[in-house]
Parts: structure tokens; C-alpha cells; sequence
């Protein structure tokens, strides 16, 4: 069936890196833009990158461009998010979630998420 | 960056009554490109409307989404025991592709 799965996360040291992988399966991940959206504890979704279908556009948040570098490997079907100099604030649940508009021809909703991986950076 | 605020911020209510939740932009939303996202405790978000008001697959039509510009609202007509969650609303157009801060619909 249609899935993301994410893994990666852990427990790290603030000012340390840190890379989320997200595996994608029954579906052909080669024609979808992919966003990682995150969630710290009993708050809001926050949005915080996305990647075009074919890996050349890349957006970020405010919070984390510099930062966070958002990649995929189409012949894997893995999306990752690399994530430098951590901050105690970056301490969320970090989704993957897949655009439900082929290629690009224009922005779409979030319709697959993976099950989140939890990060926790400690100070 | 367009923000998106809700309200109410808690919706108190009982099932069988109706929900009607508000989604504010702080500038007009291009193209209608505004979702909505329910998230259960413990769960990832799951998409119910996108383009403003189109029901993604499987979402029943008690849910619907309507609106234009910098408002839009999603309706709940029939609250079941389900649909107690959280709703959010994101603008999925030009990045920073922003959330809401969230309604948590309770019993």
C-alpha cells in the first residue's frame, strides 16, 4: 500500500547534526514533491521544507534555512532531511508527507504522511 | 509569509450537533490553495479538504470546506464520536507553506 516511513530520530546534543530518512513505497515517489513538517510536544504542525519531484526546488522555513538541507534519492525512493546545529527548539516529531499533485504543475496538499520520528535535542 | 489564524481556539460541543471552524489568512490565498488536516492524539495529521473544498478520497461529506480569499471555514454537519480531534488549515501555495495554529473540537 501507499506508506512513508521515517526513521533517523533520536537523542542529540544541541549544536550536533542529525539525518531523517523517509522510505516511500507503493507509489512512484519519482513524480511527487515531498515536505517534512514537524511537531513539538502538545503544540502546532509546523511546515518546515519541501522538495519538487525532481529534486530542483527546495523551500524552507524561516526557522531552519541554513540549517536543514532537504534531499531525495528517486532511485532509493527516500526523501531525507540532513539537520546541523540543533537547537533545543528543533525537539519535535518530524513528519514526511507527500504533494497530491503529480509532477509539478502546481502546489498540492499534503494527502500521505509517514508515522513521525521523534528528535530531541538536549541542552 | 502568509499567517493563517483559527478560531475559535476549543470547540466544545456534543455529537449529532454541527462544527463550524474559521481559518483567517493575513493576505488573499492564491488559487484556493488552502487545505484542511484533522490529527487524533498519538496519530499523523490526515488531509479532509484541499483546494478550499474538495474532500480528499474517503472523507465523508459531512465535512465540507468553503471559502475565498483570506477566509475560508470547514463545516462538520453531524459531529460523530471520530471527529473529536484537532483542525488544522495550511496554505500549500508559494513557501513558507504555513499551518494554522489549530482548533481542538471536544466533547
Amino acid at each position: 500500500q501507499v506508506q512513508l516511513v521515517e526513521s533517523g530520530g533520536g537523542v542529540v546534543q544541541a549544536g550536533r547534526s542529525l539525518r531523517l530518512s523517509c522510505a516511500a513505497s507503493g507509489f512512484t515517489f519519482s513524480s511527487y514533491a515531498v515536505h517534512w513538517v514537524r511537531q513539538a510536544p502538545g503544540k502546532g504542525l509546523e511546515w518546515v521544507a519541501v522538495i519538487s519531484y525532481d529534486g530542483s526546488d527546495k523551500y524552507y522555513a524561516d526557522s531552519v534555512k541554513g540549517r536543514f538541507t532537504i534531499s531525495r534519492d528517486n532511485s532509493e525512493n527516500t526523501l531525507y532531511l540532513q539537520m546541523n546545529s540543533l537547537r533545543a527548539e528543533d525537539t519535535a516529531v518530524y513528519y514526511c508527507a507527500r504533494s497530491n499533485i503529480v509532477g509539478a504543475t502546481r502546489p498540492g496538499a499534503l494527502d500521505i504522511w509517514g508515522q513521525g520520528t521523534m528528535v530531541i535535542v538536549s541542552s | 509569509e502568509i499567517v493563517l489564524t483559527q478560531s475559535p481556539g476549543t470547540l466544545s460541543l456534543s455529537p449529532g450537533e454541527g462544527a463550524t471552524l474559521s481559518c483567517r489568512a493575513s493576505q488573499s490565498v492564491s488559487s484556493n490553495y488552502l487545505a484542511w488536516y484533522q490529527q487524533k492524539p498519538g496519530q499523523a495529521p490526515r488531509l479532509l479538504i484541499y483546494g478550499a473544498s474538495s474532500r480528499a478520497t474517503g472523507v465523508p461529506d459531512r465535512f465540507s470546506g468553503s471559502g475565498s480569499g483570506t477566509d475560508f471555514t470547514l463545516t462538520i454537519s453531524r459531529l460523530e464520536s471520530e471527529d473529536f480531534a484537532v483542525y488544522y488549515c495550511q496554505h500549500y501555495g508559494r513557501s513558507p507553506k504555513t499551518f494554522g495554529q489549530g482548533t481542538k473540537v471536544e466533547i
